[in-house]
Formats: C-alpha cells, sequence, structure tokens
C-alpha cells in the first residue's frame, strides 16, 4: 500500500535553534500534504496544508514564520520549526493522499521533537 | 466543518465483536464518514470510510444509519492489536480535503 515516509523519526535540539521535518510520498504523488502538531494526550491539531509549489494555508493560531513549509515537489513536504522553544516539544505528523486515488489518507510515523 | 461526537472509552474482550459508535447530526449531503485509527506513539492509520451504504474491508464494517445521523464501526474480533484511538471524521472527498480530528474514543482490549 501507499507509504508516507516522515524523518526524523525522534530529534533532540537546544532552544534557539531550527529543526527541519521531511515528510515524502513513496510510490505516489500528491500537490497537497498536511501538517499536524500532537501533544500527549490530546488530540491531532492541523497545523497547515502544504501546497506543491505554492505557498503552505496555515490554521488560524499558527504562526507562518515559525513553521516554515516547503512543498518543492509532488512528492516532498517539508517542515521547519524556526528558534524552537520547549513549548515547542511535541508529535508532530505529515498526511497526504494520492494525487489520483481515493479518499484514503496516508500518515507518516511522526517525528517526536524535544527542546531542551 | 459537520462536528462528530464519540463516547470517550470503550472495553472490550479479545476475539469479541466491538461497536464503536459516533453522530454526526450535521453532516452534509457531501460529507463521507472516515475512521481512523492511531496506536500509540504512531500516525494515524486509515480504516475504513462511507457515504450512504455499509461498507466492508479486511479490517473492520461500517454501517451508517439511514438518516446518516449516525455510524457504527464494526470489529469482528478484537485482538490485543486493535487497542487504539479511534477517530470518526466527515470530509468531503478530494485529494487536498482536510481531517479534522476531534478527540476520538479510546478503546481497551482485555485478555
Amino acid at each position: 500500500g501507499a507509504v508516507v515516509s516522515q524523518h526524523p523519526s525522534r530529534v533532540i535540539c537546544k532552544s534557539g535553534t531550527s529543526v527541519k521535518i521531511e515528510c515524502r510520498s513513496l510510490d505516489f504523488q500528491a500537490t497537497t500534504m498536511f501538517w499536524y502538531r500532537q501533544f500527549p494526550k490530546q488530540s491531532l491539531m492541523l497545523m497547515a496544508t502544504s501546497n506543491e509549489g505554492s505557498k503552505a494555508t496555515y490554521e488560524q493560531g499558527v504562526e507562518k514564520d515559525k513553521f516554515l513549509i516547503n512543498h518543492a515537489s509532488l512528492t516532498l513536504s517539508t517542515l521547519t520549526v524556526t528558534s524552537a522553544h520547549p513549548e515547542d516539544s511535541s508529535f508532530y505528523i505529515c498526511s497526504a493522499r494520492d494525487l489520483w486515488g481515493g479518499t484514503e489518507a496516508f500518515f507518516g510515523q511522526g517525528t517526536r521533537l524535544t527542546v531542551v | 466543518d459537520a462536528k462528530t461526537t464519540q463516547p470517550n472509552s470503550m472495553e472490550s474482550n479479545e476475539e469479541e465483536p466491538v461497536h464503536l459508535p459516533c453522530n454526526h447530526s450535521t453532516i452534509s449531503g457531501t460529507d463521507y464518514i472516515h475512521w481512523y485509527r492511531q496506536l500509540p506513539s504512531q500516525g494515524p492509520e486509515y480504516v475504513i470510510h462511507g457515504l450512504t451504504s455499509n461498507v466492508n474491508n479486511r479490517m473492520a464494517s461500517l454501517a451508517i444509519a439511514e438518516d446518516r445521523k449516525s455510524s457504527t464501526l464494526i470489529l469482528h474480533r478484537a485482538t490485543l492489536r486493535d487497542a487504539a484511538v479511534y477517530y470518526c471524521i466527515l470530509c468531503w472527498t478530494g485529494a487536498n480535503s482536510k481531517l479534522t480530528f476531534g478527540k476520538g474514543i479510546t478503546l481497551s482490549v482485555r485478555p
């Protein structure tokens, strides 16, 4: 079946540094990818919609200058957490649907970010 | 987005059927009913979806009420690996349609 690969699966960084998370669709193309954040014991919260070749659309309350999204190809979207702070520590998950396929959304395995 | 309501949690016994309910009284005509589940420390995975008719796949069955205001996800024989948070979500079909997650229902399976 279709696979979405997210890298890295875990990252620890120092406060003030930036972290890049990659999301790849391995066997399908996606013009749109989605980025979610999940805090412990909470549900997934949609952060932004990543659009291939154009600007991302951010949900209300999500700082676009802090969470930089680039979707340069039909198989790759990246999320960069800039100037990370401990409160950015969370589980980040990406999702995509096959451009030519059905309704099913595929999710990455998630990235556990810890900012110290 | 149309809202769904699910119980917070449910317990079942291994090898017995499980019925997970979902209410969606404000569903629109173009909304599909989707179910995803999330195992601990993993991204969600697709379970099943439907529009009006009941649906079956290798993982589960989806029973949709005639008025579409509620639905039930049926796991025919629960296993320990089915312990997860199950999310009932409404959205239209399309590669760029958003999935908005509620709190979901936490299923525990007793051996």
